[in-house]
């Protein structure tokens, strides 16, 4: 079956360094996959799009890497600040006939002043 | 910032009656989504829509209906409400840029079913 895996557990990190997150997927062959970040009782807010012929995004202090022979993508967040302490979510395209984006579970980060 | 909204942004309502979510869009987009989110966990597709006319159920189980009689109102329906609807309900549309789809949400209602 079709799996869209990101870390539960909580990621924490001190102010001023990079953050990493995972993103990990089985039985999909997306053309491309998004990365969205969520605040506690909000809606997700789209950060970056990566397609299957690109190896790397950037935009500002984000960085997404994106590699279909491990199925999995990157994503970075360098310098944090601790206003990007959220839930970052993953999303891919769905094979099903509709193609609708199917969201990972998601990794909270906190980030330390 | 994008242009969706919802209302209630906060209900809490007795088991039986009942509900319509409401959730409006100005960015003409064709595609809407209803998803379900408990604090914590993962979005769950309930009910999307095409474009006017047009709704399909989602990858959930849901007791809700919708309906999308104009391109810009998306609303939810639940006839008799149960403490198990207890949830965060996300609408979100979508424009696609070239050949990919990007969603926008709106910011939710919580709903409480006592």
């Amino acid at each position: 079956s079709q799996k869209i895996e990101q870390n539960s557990e909580a990621l924490n990190i001190q102010e001023g360094k990079t953050a990493t997150l995972t993103c990990n997927y089985t039985n999909y062959s997306p053309a491309y996959l998004q990365w969205y970040r969520q605040d506690p009782g909000r809606g997700p807010v789209f950060l970056l799009l990566i397609r299957e012929n690109e190896k790397e995004k950037r935009k500002e202090r984000l960085k997404v890497t994106f590699d279909t022979t491990l199925k999995q993508s990157l994503f970075h967040i360098t310098a944090s600040q601790p206003a990007d302490s959220a839930t970052y979510l993953c999303a891919l395209v769905g094979d099903t006939g509709r193609r609708a984006l199917t969201f990972g579970s998601g990794t909270r980060l906190q980030v330390q002043p | 910032e994008a242009d969706i909204y919802q209302t209630p942004r906060y209900l809490v309502i007795g088991t039986g009656k009942k509900i319509t979510l409401e959730c409006s869009q100005t960015m003409g987009h064709d595609k809407m989504y209803w998803y379900q989110q408990d604090p914590g966990m993962e979005l769950h597709l309930i009910h999307y829509s095409y474009g006017v006319n047009s709704t399909e159920k989602g990858d959930l189980s849901s007791e809700s209906t919708v309906s999308r009689i104009r391109t810009e109102h998306f609303p939810l329906t639940l006839e008799s409400a149960r403490p198990s609807h207890t949830s965060q309900y996300l609408c979100a549309s979508s424009e696609w840029r070239g050949d990919a789809e990007t969603q926008y949400f709106g910011p939710g209602t919580r709903l409480l079913v006592l």
